[in-house]
């Protein structure tokens, strides 16, 4: 069965703190892998990985995916309060095209606290 | 703008009601999906969409029904509502160009009394 796992499930931290939060896989049929950010009510895109040891950054977010370890991490570098939120990992599976589908993960809450 | 919509966004209703979720989208969207999420839970996908006139089950076992009868429009119904639907419902799009990115709308967060 297709599994994603998200540690640690909560974290609190300090604004100016930076964080890592890990994702691992276990699944058929990897396609990509993908973070989003989920504040109140819907996630948020935020990366899509494919490739190995590529690092994707958006500011002072930053992830990289490693296929032969399975798993993935997401870093936040220099943290405020305004990246509390749920953030969400997912495994795109499937033979592509139409037929693939996402297995996501619970979530790490991140709080941040000024 | 090109935008995804879901209403109503909050929905309280009393057990054996029939209920319609609306999902609209903007961008001109292939596949469309609903998902199921209970709070602090992860989300589930119930259905999902190819195209106009294709549904599919998704992994979660669900008595609602979904129709794509236009592209851009992906309802889902429950022709009988329980306390055990009471749920947020996440409606999601995808561009088959752009892989598994998906956007999501709002969400609608329903209470079944």
């Amino acid at each position: 069965e297709d599994k994603v796992v998200q540690s640690p499930l909560s974290l609190v931290v300090h604004e100016g703190d930076t964080v890592t939060l890990n994702c691992s896989y276990e699944v058929t049929n990897f396609r990509s892998l993908l973070w989003y950010k989920q504040e109140k009510k819907a996630p948020t895109f935020l990366f899509m990985l494919t490739s190995s040891g590529i690092e994707k950054k958006s500011g002072r977010l930053s992830s990289i995916l490693d296929k032969k370890e399975l798993f993935s991490i997401l870093n936040i570098t220099a943290t405020q309060t305004g990246d509390s939120a749920v953030y969400l990992c997912a495994v795109e599976v499937g033979y592509g095209g139409a037929t693939n589908k996402l297995i996501f993960g619970t979530g790490t809450l991140l709080a941040v606290q000024p | 703008e090109a935008d995804i919509y879901q209403t109503p966004r909050y929905l309280v209703i009393g057990t054996g009601k029939k209920i319609t979720l609306e999902c609209s989208q903007t961008m001109g969207h292939d596949k469309m999906y609903w998902y199921q999420q209970d709070p602090g839970m992860e989300l589930h996908l119930i259905h999902y969409s190819y195209g106009v006139n294709s549904t599919e089950k998704g992994d979660l076992s669900s008595e609602s029904t979904v129709s794509r009868i236009r592209t851009e429009h992906f309802p889902l119904t429950l022709e009988s509502a329980r306390p055990s639907h009471t749920s947020q419902y996440l409606c999601a799009s995808s561009d088959l160009a752009t892989l598994e990115t998906q956007y999501f709308g709002p969400g609608t967060r329903l209470l079944v009394l």
